[in-house]
C-alpha cells in the first residue's frame, strides 16, 4: 500500500502557529486531506487540496503542497486550546476509491 | 442525512465470544470503509467495499475477522472468536466515488475484549 508519514506529537503555546507535516509516496494522488479527531470522536474533514494546487487558505488554516517532494503541511494560525486534537493527513488516488491515512499527529496546545 | 451511523458505541465482551459491529453509511454513498484505531498502530484500513462488493480486504488481520455488505445501506464487521488484542476503536466511513470523494466517518465503536 501507499505510505503516508507524519510525526506523532506536536506541542505549541496558545497563540502561536502550529505546523503539522506529512509526506506521502504516491505521485498519482488526486486529493489530499486533513482530518481532525477530537477525543472520543470520529474523524472529521478539516480541509482538502486538489493535487494541482500549491496552496489553499481557509480562515486560520493554510495548506501547502509540494508535489515534487510529496510533502503536505497544515498551518494553524493563532492556535487555540480547542485546536488540541489528532490531525490526520490522507490521500486518495486515481487507481481506485482508496484512502490512505497517516498515523496522525497529536497536537497539544499549552495555555 | 444523519451521517454514518455505527452501533454499538461501546462493546465489552469476553475472550472467545463473537462480536458484530454494525454500520449504516450515508445514503447515496457507494464506498464503505472499515478502519481500526489503536495507540500502537494508529489508524489501519481493514477492508473497503465499492458498490457493496469487497475490493480490498488485505488489511483484515486474520480469518477471525469477516465483513459483509448485503446492501447499500448496511455493513457488518464480525470477529469470531474475539481476543484481547482486538480491543480498539473501530470506525466505519463512507464516500461517494467520482466526486471530491472525502470519507465521512462514524463515531466509532470502542471494543474491549477481556
Amino acid at each position: 500500500g501507499e505510505d503516508v508519514e507524519q510525526s506523532l506529537f506536536l506541542s505549541v503555546r496558545e497563540g502561536d502557529s502550529s505546523v503539522i507535516n506529512c509526506t506521502y509516496t504516491d505521485s498519482s494522488s488526486t486529493y489530499l486531506y486533513w482530518y481532525k479527531q477530537e477525543p472520543g470522536a470520529g474523524l472529521q474533514l478539516l480541509t482538502y487540496i486538489f493535487s494541482n494546487m500549491d496552496m489553499k487558505q481557509d480562515q486560520r488554516l493554510t495548506v501547502l503542497l509540494n508535489k515534487k517532494d510529496k510533502h503536505l503541511s497544515l498551518r494553524i494560525a493563532d492556535t487555540q486550546t480547542g485546536d488540541s486534537a489528532i490531525y490526520f493527513c490522507a490521500e486518495s488516488t486515481n487507481t481506485g476509491n482508496q484512502f490512505y491515512f497517516g498515523t496522525g499527529t497529536s497536537l497539544t496546545v499549552i495555555p | 442525512d444523519a451521517g454514518v451511523i455505527q452501533s454499538p458505541r461501546h462493546e465489552v465482551t469476553e475472550m472467545g465470544q463473537e462480536v458484530t459491529l454494525r454500520c449504516k453509511p450515508i445514503s447515496g454513498h457507494n464506498s464503505l470503509f472499515w478502519y481500526r484505531q489503536t495507540m500502537m498502530r494508529g489508524l489501519e484500513l481493514l477492508i473497503y467495499f465499492n458498490n457493496n462488493v469487497p475490493i480490498d480486504d488485505s488489511g483484515m488481520p486474520e480469518d477471525r475477522f469477516s465483513a459483509k455488505m448485503p446492501n447499500a445501506s448496511f455493513s457488518t464487521l464480525k470477529i469470531q472468536p474475539s481476543e484481547p488484542r482486538d480491543s480498539a476503536v473501530y470506525f466505519c466511513a463512507s464516500s461517494l466515488q467520482g466526486q471530491r470523494g472525502e470519507a465521512f466517518f462514524g463515531q466509532g465503536t470502542r471494543l474491549t475484549v477481556v
